[in-house]
């Protein structure tokens, strides 16, 4: 069956440079998720997009944005990179109304030196 | 969102069921018990779910209390593959709904 997919899976970057992340979601999902993960740290949900319109905001930094597009892959930029924003960065999708479960991809790992 | 207090670890032996308690003594009427797991840096994964009543699907069985106020994880018999870190999560089920992912358990399964 057909997953998640980001890319790129590994990307590494200098303080005060710009990133961009993809997510692919399933076919037919209309609904994607963005969650940030530090290092020995729990996921924590950045935002969310359902039929491309952002649904929900959580603890993220006005230097990142995010939108949906068309045809639902979304793309998560982040700008004024910092030592702190180093994390695992996954994309969840999710067909809305019909299950309630998030399906995640596997994830960029974003290191800013 | 209700809280939910999971044990920080534990240890399983192989073959044997594993069964993974967690406290929600805030959860709302409409909420829904979401169990998901993490694999060494991997995706999280969705378990299962459940509303009042106890589910079961190939991967687990989830039992909710009466009260709702609890419930436990039951896989019913651990494989190494399954060492995980394992996250009880309170929510709605709706368009919007994000996951709110607090400290899970370490579920270490030993030979």
């Amino acid at each position: 069956a057909a997953g998640v997919i980001q890319s790129p899976r590994h990307l590494i970057k200098e303080k005060r440079e710009t990133a961009t992340l993809k997510c692919y979601p399933i076919p037919r999902h209309d609904t994607v998720y963005w969650y940030q993960q530090g290092p020995g740290q729990d996921p924590q949900f950045l935002i969310s997009f359902y039929e491309k319109m952002q649904s929900d905001k959580g603890s993220i930094p006005d230097r990142f944005s995010a939108q949906q597009f068309s045809d639902y892959h979304s793309e998560l930029n982040m700008s004024s990179l910092e030592l702190g924003d180093s994390a695992l960065y996954f994309c969840a999708s999710r067909k809305g109304q019909e299950f309630s479960e998030q399906y995640f991809g596997p994830g960029t790992r974003l290191t800013v030196t | 969102d209700a809280k939910t207090t999971q044990p920080p670890s534990m240890d399983c032996a192989e073959g044997r069921a594993a069964n993974l308690p967690c406290n929600h003594s805030t959860i709302s009427g409409n909420e829904y018990v979401y169990w998901y797991r993490q694999i060494h840096s991997q995706g999280p994964q969705y378990i299962i779910h459940g509303l009042k009543n106890n589910e079961t699907n190939e991967m687990a069985s989830l039992i909710i209390t009466e009260d709702r106020k609890s419930s436990t994880l039951i896989l019913p018999h651990a494989t190494l593959r399954d060492t995980a870190v394992y996250y009880c999560i309170v929510g709605k089920s709706s368009n919007d709904y994000k996951l709110s992912f607090g400290a899970g358990t370490t579920v270490t399964v030993r030979a």
